[in-house]
């Protein structure tokens, strides 16, 4: 089965540049989209599997992808951007969605 | 506004069944296909089941294949979650959540809680 894989935890200082990684074989041939989920809430789309933000979601948040690791970038880092990150593909092989395991962003 | 609402949960003894349901408005429910995504506690989120907008594909993970059946009736705008034979292992928060036009989730549930346990 097809595998995501984040790294556990990311920090950043505020004002500075997130970057949050997920890799996975050839995921530069899949949509990836990304989730965010704050502390007992439920997750909330954040950049979508077409590449573009939901109504809401601040132009701070970009994603790109390529060969084997897509990347959340999350610009000008605020408190409120605390939380944990998901990304997630399609795996046509198997007709399954995968989520990686989620990166806990803390902002120093 | 769209709006999703589960609801269903609670404690479970270990072989047990339990039936979720998630409550849609604000959009045609009958255009979108629909899926249930749990979170153990302390966990990241596992895809559990889809269902296409007048069920003609259903597909589950691996974990839960057997065990559990996803089903809608679109005329009440609902999606449904049965959920058979239980284990400690699927405790966990259960969301639904709505396909988006491409292949991600865009619109979630605030979840509910299945605790299986005896």
């Amino acid at each position: 089965s097809y595998v995501l894989t984040q790294p556990s935890s990311v920090s950043v200082a505020p004002g500075q540049t997130a970057t949050i990684t997920c890799g996975g074989n050839k995921i530069g041939s899949k949509s990836v989209p990304w989730y965010r989920q704050r502390p007992g809430l439920a997750p909330v789309l954040v950049v979508s599997a077409d590449g573009d933000r939901p109504s809401g979601i601040p132009e701070r948040f970009s994603a790109s992808n390529s060969e084997n690791t897509a990347t959340l970038t999350i610009s000008r880092v605020e408190a409120g951007d605390e939380a944990d990150y998901y990304c997630q593909v399609w795996d046509s092989s198997s007709d399954h969605w995968v989520f990686g395991g989620g990166t806990k962003l803390t902002v120093l | 506004e769209v709006e999703l609402v589960e609801a269903g949960g609670g404690l479970v003894q270990p072989g047990g069944s339990l039936r979720l349901s998630c409550a849609a408005s604000g959009f045609t429910f009958s255009s979108h296909s629909m899926n249930w995504v749990r979170q153990a506690p302390g966990k990241g989120l596992e895809w559990v089941s889809y269902i296409s907008s007048h069920s003609h594909s259903t597909h589950y993970a691996d974990s839960v294949e057997g065990r559990f059946t996803i089903s809608r009736d679109n005329a009440k705008n609902s999606l449904y979650l049965q959920l058979d034979n239980l284990r400690a292992e699927d405790t966990a928060v259960y969301y639904c959540a709505r396909k988006g036009i491409g292949q991600d989730f865009d619109i979630w549930g605030q979840g509910t809680l299945v605790t299986v346990s005896s």
